[in-house]
């Protein structure tokens, strides 16, 4: 079974500076997905990027880029000028590209954003 | 983009009660997942439902317990049955889509 690590359980950043989270997972697959979800206090998970095994370039949305390492299987969020409503969990997140579309989450990264 | 709604928000349950969340998705999708997550911990896929074909339970799930129903493409449900405190957890239905995979607002549920 894929197995995905997030080994910081909490990171603080000032407002405006970058923050990256990182994400370690370990399988075997050759074509598979890493999401990155954003959970506040009010529970909802919100989708945040999104980076397939065989894309050529790294994601980017808006501030949220990822810094995709297939070899090392590492996929590390990076936030660029935080904000305070970047206060949050952050769960990196795993997809097989079988069909049966499952997603196998880390353990989280609560960040907290200060002025 | 999916818009899913799931209800209740939140609920406080007595235990040995049962409780039954529905998820409702504005468009037609084949799948439609099943999390739970406790308090302080990530999310943890109880099942998969599928339209017409009974749910599919990952190890530690049983239907016993979280009996699913899937009567159309655009709805289910999942019940908590025979509920004890460590059932109170965030119980989230999400349906997947090209390249990212949306979630409901998740149902809070408290067993005392």
């Amino acid at each position: 079974a894929q197995k995905i690590t997030q080994t910081q359980p909490g990171m603080f950043v000032q407002e405006k500076e970058a923050v990256t989270l990182d994400c370690t997972y370990d399988t075997s697959d050759q074509s598979y997905g890493l999401f990155w979800y954003k959970q506040p206090s009010s529970g909802e998970m919100i989708f945040l990027i999104y980076q397939g095994s065989y894309d050529e370039q790294n994601a980017t949305e808006g501030r949220y880029s990822l810094n995709f390492q297939k070899a090392r299987k590492s996929t590390n969020l990076v936030i660029s000028a935080s904000q305070l409503g970047d206060s949050a969990m952050y769960f990196c997140a795993y997809f097989m590209n079988t069909g049966f579309q499952k997603l196998v989450f880390g353990t989280g990264t609560r960040l907290l954003v200060s002025p | 983009s999916a818009v899913i709604s799931q209800k209740p928000s939140r609920d406080i349950c007595q235990r040995g009660t049962s409780l039954t969340i529905q998820c409702q998705v504005d468009s037609q999708v084949t799948m439609m997942f099943w999390y739970r997550q406790q308090p302080g911990q990530s999310l943890t896929l109880i099942a998969t439902a599928n339209q017409g074909s009974e749910a599919t339970y990952e190890s530690g799930f049983v239907i016993d317990k979280f009996p699913i129903s899937r009567p159309n493409l655009t709805f289910s449900t999942l019940t908590v049955s025979n509920m004890s405190p460590e059932d109170s957890s965030i119980y989230l239905c999400s349906v997947p889509s090209r390249r990212t995979q949306y979630f409901g607002p998740g149902t809070r549920l408290l067993v005392l």
